[in-house]
């Protein structure tokens, strides 16, 4: 059973910094593509970035509004996918989901989410 | 402002047939049959119901279905039942090194 656990949401201060991180299991995660999507409260759901496995180059893709400051990295050892997030702003508040990025976009299997609170 | 457009909310009465639309552009949408619908329920992570347009993913019963014409793509849920009251996101392929866009998100209410 494929089993996606994220962790690292807190609390931050406007400018502040975070690491989320996703543990996998169940599937063969260095064969995988990974992506972060993330939720604002009450409202819809917004790709942040994508991370390919290491085979097709390990290259990642961003969201206009995080990029560069906003990193997705992997470490196929530790079955674990990150997302690194610097110059936090109010508007970064959501609940962020680990997602394995499918074929064209498709995402078939998400995490419970983990909450990031951006506010001073 | 989202990149897709969907109503915010659609409703029908048990054993309807209820049908929300998704509109994008060339780019992504009409440019691509890589449509993909989310089924989220309350405090819960959001469930893959159709990939490719009209594909379904093992167990998602068949009163799902998916289309698109143009720009707009469509999820259609027939025979309603109480289970289907969520919200509703599509998704789309957007070219340019794998990006995704999503749409608002539908509120549907089973009566």
């Amino acid at each position: 059973e494929v089993q996606l656990v994220e962790s690292g949401g807190d609390l931050v201060k406007p400018g502040g910094s975070l690491r989320l991180s996703c543990a996998a299991s169940g599937f063969t995660f260095s064969n995988a593509w990974m992506s972060w999507v993330r939720q604002t409260p009450g409202k819809g759901l917004e790709w942040v970035g994508r991370v390919k496995s290491k085979t097709d180059g390990e290259t990642t893709e961003y969201a206009v509004p995080v990029k560069g400051r906003f990193t997705v990295s992997r470490d196929d050892s530790k079955n674990t996918v990150y997302l690194h997030m610097n110059s936090l702003k109010t508007e970064d508040t959501a609940v962020y989901y680990c997602t394995i990025h499918g074929d064209f976009g498709r995402f078939g299997s998400w995490g419970q989410g983990t909450l990031v609170t951006v506010s001073s | 402002q989202s990149a897709l457009t969907q109503p915010p909310s659609a409703s029908g009465s048990p054993g309807q047939s209820v049908t929300i639309s998704c509109t994008g552009t060339s780019s992504d949408v009409g440019g691509y049959n890589y449509v993909s619908w989310y089924q989220q329920h309350p405090g819960k992570a959001p469930k893959l119901m159709i990939y490719e347009v009209s594909k379904r993913p093992s167990g998602v019963p068949d009163r799902f279905s998916g289309s698109k014409s143009g720009n707009t793509a469509s999820l259609t849920v027939s025979g309603l039942q109480a289970e289907d009251e969520a919200d509703y996101y599509c998704s789309s392929y957007a070219g340019s090194n794998n990006k995704v866009v999503f749409g608002g998100g539908t509120r549907l209410t089973v009566l």
